[in-house]
This record gives structure tokens, sequence and C-alpha cells, in this order.
């Protein structure tokens, strides 16, 4: 079945080190998409990325850092800049603008991985 | 910039009733689309309907339809026939660019 995977859907790391979310789609999807979500505010996007090797900043980059080595998978690292990285995160996907017209539109998302810094 | 705005933190209806979210959004594109997620407990984002704003003609599904104003920049979601696991968390988005926006969510609670 067609879908996207985050994994894991916990983790626990110690302040001061970097750590990195996985996820992947099999969808043939081209764009994805990193959220942040905190109780209260929302679905807040870090990064997000259109095509392969190209990817662009979100509303709250700082602190975060990504890579788009394959069409498949868009990693996020939360690294030690982060202030404060404990959240909910929630990878997307979606096809591209050009051909939203023919297609549907919506973001699929995955089931999301659970931060915890101690 | 864009924003989506949910001026409802928290809303309840009783089983069976209907109730309606509300939704407001602000874009300068012309081409976009509207959304409405659902998050129950477990936190996967569920789409419940779209709307593309080119189509004059309110989207449903099922119990699920919205009222979409495009002058007033509305996207109101009402739910029929409300049932137990309707509980949960509802997310208004809009698609403009390349680029979804969110609001701050809505939380429903249904009451047997």
């Amino acid at each position: 079945d067609g879908g996207i995977t985050q994994s894991p859907k916990y983790l626990f790391r110690k302040e001061g080190q970097n750590v990195t979310l996985s996820c992947e789609q099999n969808l043939n999807h081209d764009a994805m998409y990193w959220y942040r979500q905190d109780p209260g505010q929302g679905l807040r996007l870090i990064y997000y990325s259109q095509i392969v090797n190209d990817f662009q900043k979100g509303d709250i980059a700082e602190g975060y850092s990504v890579s788009r080595e394959k069409k498949e998978s868009f990693p996020l690292t939360v690294t030690s800049a982060q202030k404060n990285p404990t959240a909910f995160y929630l990878c997307a996907s979606s096809i591209p603008l050009g051909i939203r017209i023919l297609k549907n539109t919506e973001a699929f998302f995955g089931q999301g991985t659970r931060l915890t810094v101690v | 910039a864009q924003t989506v705005t949910q001026s409802q933190p928290e809303m309840s209806v009783q089983e069976a009733e209907t109730v309606t979210l509300s939704c407001t959004y602000d874009t300068s594109e012309s081409d976009y689309y509207l959304f409405w997620y659902k998050q129950p407990p477990s936190r996967q984002m569920i789409l419940v309907i779209r709307q593309e704003a080119y189509k004059q003609q309110n989207a449903t599904e099922n119990r699920f339809s919205v009222n979409f104003q495009k002058a007033a920049k509305s996207f109101s979601l009402k739910i029929s026939d409300s049932q137990l696991g309707d509980a949960a968390m509802y997310f208004c988005a809009s698609l403009a660019g390349n680029q979804f926006y969110f609001g701050t969510g809505t939380s429903l609670t249904v009451i047997p």
C-alpha cells in the first residue's frame, strides 16, 4: 500500500545531541514537508522540498536541517541549536503544483514522531 | 503572507446533532485549495474534505459539508448527525503556491 512512514514513533534524546527523524514515502510525490506541532499552535512549517536536491526554509527553520537526496526520503535533523526541541513532528507529501488541477491536491501525512529531549 | 484563522479553540456537540466549525483565510493567490483535516487522539492527520477555490459548488462528503464563501474568505465545516468517533482536533488548511497553511485547530467534543 502507498503511504508515508515516519520513524521512530517516540524518540528520546539528551540535551545537546543532534537527532535525525526519518520520513519515507512511496506515493511518488515530488513535494515533501516537515511540520512541528505544539499545543495551541497548530502546524508550523519547518522545511519543504519541491524536488530532489532542493529545499526551502519554512517559518521556523532555525535549529533544524534537512536533505533531499532521494525522491522518497526527506530526513529532518534536530540540532543542538534548536532551543526547545521537544514537540510532535509531522512529515507530509503532496503532488507538485503543476499537475494538481488534474489530481488530488491534499497533503498526505505520516503518523508523526514525538521527540522528547531531557 | 497567507494566514488561516480558526477562532473556536473548543466546541462541543450532542451526539446526533449538527455542529459548524469556523475558518477564515487570507491569500493573495487566485488559484488555491482549502481543506479540513481531522486529528484524533492517535494524532494521525486524516483528510475530511477538500474544496477547490475555482469551484462555486460547496463540497460534501457524507455527513461532512462546507460552506465556502469566497468573497468573505470563509470556509466553515458542518458535521451532521455527529457521532462519538467525530471527537477530534479539526484543522482548516489552505494550499496556495507551494505551501500548505494550517489554522490552530478546533477541539471537538461529542457528548453522548
